[in-house]
């Protein structure tokens, strides 16, 4: 299986900052990267799709890049909505992995 | 709009079998492929396995960890799909969440929709 690799694990930030995670695969993926957000007890949600482009309805802050083994998600102006635990995706193959999941803590 | 729900969920003993279902509404069923997915308490995302739609054969795919335990199944008419899980382990205790998967050209998806869970609890 390909492995993914977030970092950093949690990441403290406050209302307007930008900040950045990064995901790292085992194997070259191309740009088959997904990134989702999940709040506590609630569905994941989908935000961005071949590693840089935008789900519809999901705001402009944020933005992926990254192509092969290297992929970033940048999120802009954060808001309230956006402290929440974030997921890269692999689906290279079918046997989709996700990163370990970064926490988006208020500072 | 879109919507999955799961249903089905619950505490099973050890060795057994249980089957949950994700409806989906708002949306031409059949055209998607399906995935379950699936978070044990306090942890990360874990794919579980992804049926195709009809237009790409309607085949399977599973995880190592559930291979030749859990099925995953589809009935379009119903807009239902399935999991069956089998000789059931306290490590298969988690959330299990479907997922509608979205494709270019049959070979990669990423999943756009995702249902609210349902609760598997397996323990003696």
């Amino acid at each position: 299986d390909i492995q993914m690799t977030q970092s950093p694990s949690t990441l403290s930030a406050s209302i307007g900052d930008t900040v950045t995670i990064t995901c790292r695969a085992s194997q070259s993926i191309s740009n088959w990267l997904a990134w989702y957000h999940q709040k506590p007890g609630k569905a994941p949600k989908l935000l961005i799709y071949e590693a840089s482009s935008l789900q519809s309805g999901v705001p402009s802050r944020f933005s992926g890049s990254g192509s092969g083994t290297e992929f970033t998600l940048t999120i802009s102006s954060l808001q309230p909505d956006d402290f929440a635990t974030y997921y890269c995706q692999q689906y290279a193959d079918f046997s989709v992995t996700f990163g370990q999941g970064t926490k988006l803590e208020i500072k | 709009e879109v919507q999955l729900v799961e249903s089905g969920g619950g505490l099973v003993q050890p060795g057994r079998s249980l089957r949950i279902s994700c409806t989906g509404s708002g949306f031409n069923f059949g055209d998607y492929g399906m995935s379950w997915f699936r978070q044990a308490p306090g942890k990360g995302l874990e794919w579980v396995n992804f049926i195709r739609s009809k237009l790409y054969g309607g085949a399977t795919e599973h995880a190592a960890s559930v291979k030749g335990r859990f099925t995953i199944s589809r009935d379009d008419s119903k807009n239902i799909a399935y999991l069956q899980m089998n000789s059931l382990k306290t490590e298969d205790t988690a959330i299990y969440f479907c997922g509608r998967g979205v494709t270019v050209r049959g070979s990669k998806y990423w999943f756009d929709s995702w249902g609210q869970g349902t609760p598997v609890s397996v323990s003696s």
